[in-house]
Order: structure tokens, then sequence, then C-alpha cells
């Protein structure tokens, strides 16, 4: 079975550090895009970037640009999203989700998507 | 940057015929997918490639793609099928993804 298992829900302090993981399984993860999306409480989707795990390419959102680092480890097959000092307005889900097959992202749908990460930031 | 239009919200009846429409400049010359999201779940993908549906999506679930329009169409609307929808494209001249601000289909 194809799915994508992602990191517990998490609550941190203005400030602290994250980093979040998404695990996939049931096929070949290092050929897959993964993408990361927000959803912030009673809002909709929005793209933060997708990451290919067979070299680690990496598209970023223009608004999440130098925001968040997406990382991959290609042989644990696990994507990660990181934080380096998080701040309230990070409060939201976080969805990993498979997008396209091969080293050039196109316009493939994201056809798995993980159970989500809820991410609570307060003081 | 191009940008995605749904409206907020359809209301219809169970029985009757869903349209959910995707507005963006020139979207019959892109590829539309299009995601459903119930309450509390993650979303899932009804419709690829503008009218292709995914294994296991009921043949109510349709889609079409034509000029500034992109269109999810459901019939015989049941009550399970209450959540939101969500258009999405690729912006090849950016290289970014696409969302729509989704649209929260009610059933009467």
């Amino acid at each position: 079975e194809v799915q994508l298992v992602q990191s517990g829900a998490e609550g941190k302090k203005p400030g602290e550090s994250l980093k979040i993981s998404c695990k996939g399984s049931g096929y070949s993860f290092s050929s897959y895009w993964i993408g990361w999306v927000r959803q912030m409480p009673g809002k909709g989707l929005e793209w933060m970037g997708s990451i290919y795990p067979g070299d680690s390419d990496t598209r970023y959102s223009p608004s999440f640009q130098g925001q968040v680092t997406m990382s991959a480890d290609k042989y644990i097959s696990t994507a990660y999203l990181q934080w380096s000092s998080l701040k309230a307005s990070d409060t939201a889900m976080f969805y990993c989700a498979r997008g396209g097959r091969g080293g050039v992202i196109s316009n493939d749908a994201f056809d798995m998507w993980g159970q989500g990460t809820l991410v609570t930031v307060s003081p | 940057s191009y940008v995605l239009t749904q409206p907020p919200s359809v209301s219809v009846a169970p029985g009757k015929t869903a349209r959910i429409a995707c507005g963006g400049d020139n979207i019959g010359s892109q590829s539309v997918h299009w995601y459903q999201q119930k309450p509390g779940q993650a979303p899932v993908l009804v419709i690829y490639y503008d009218s292709d549906r995914p294994s296991g999506i009921p043949e109510r679930f349709s889609g079409s793609n034509s000029g500034n329009t992109a269109t999810l169409t459901i019939s015989r609307v049941e009550a399970g099928d209450e959540a939101d929808y969500s258009c999405q494209v690729w912006d090849s001249s950016h290289e970014h993804v696409v969302f729509g601000g989704g649209t929260k289909l009610t059933v009467l």
C-alpha cells in the first residue's frame, strides 16, 4: 500500500526550532516529488514547495522561501520540513503529498497525501 | 503570479448536480487537478488532468476545462459529498504550484 505517514502534532513556543517528517512506503520514494502544503485554521491550501528526494532538488514558493527548509533522506524514505525560529503565525496544519515521477518537476497532481501534522506555536 | 478564483460556497439538493468553477486566465491551456477535503481529513485527489478520475473515485465526479474556467461536476449529489473542493494548476512560468481558494459544497 502506498502511503505517507507524518510525524505527530507539535506544540512549540515562538523562537523555537522544529523539524517535522513525512515517511513514504509502498513505492520508490526517491523517484517522486514530495510537496509540502500549509493549511491555516479555517483557510485553504497553500503550496510551500516541493523536493525531489532522488537528488534533493527543491522548489520553494516565494511566500515561504527563506522561512522554511525542505530536505529529504532517500535512504530512509523520509522528507522533512523545518523552521529555525517559529512564529505564532506558523500555527497551521502541514501536509506532505506525493507529486510527479521523475527529476523534472511538472504539472502532475498530488495523488497521495499524508495525514497532516498540526503545529501550534504559542507563548 | 497566476491566480485561481473559486466561489466560496455552493449549495445543492441531494440527487441534483453540483458544479464548482475554478477561474483563471486562459486556464483552458493548463491542466487542472481537483481535491476533496472533508472536515478533519487530508485532501483527496478526485480529478486530475482536467477530467481523469483516480481509481476509487465514483463516476459521478467529472471535470472539464475550457477558456477561462475549469469546472468540477458532481452528479447525483449525496450527503457524503459535502466537503471543501480545491482546484490546482502548475504555473510553468514560475515553476510554482497554485491552489484555488477552495469551495465549500453544502448538501441541503
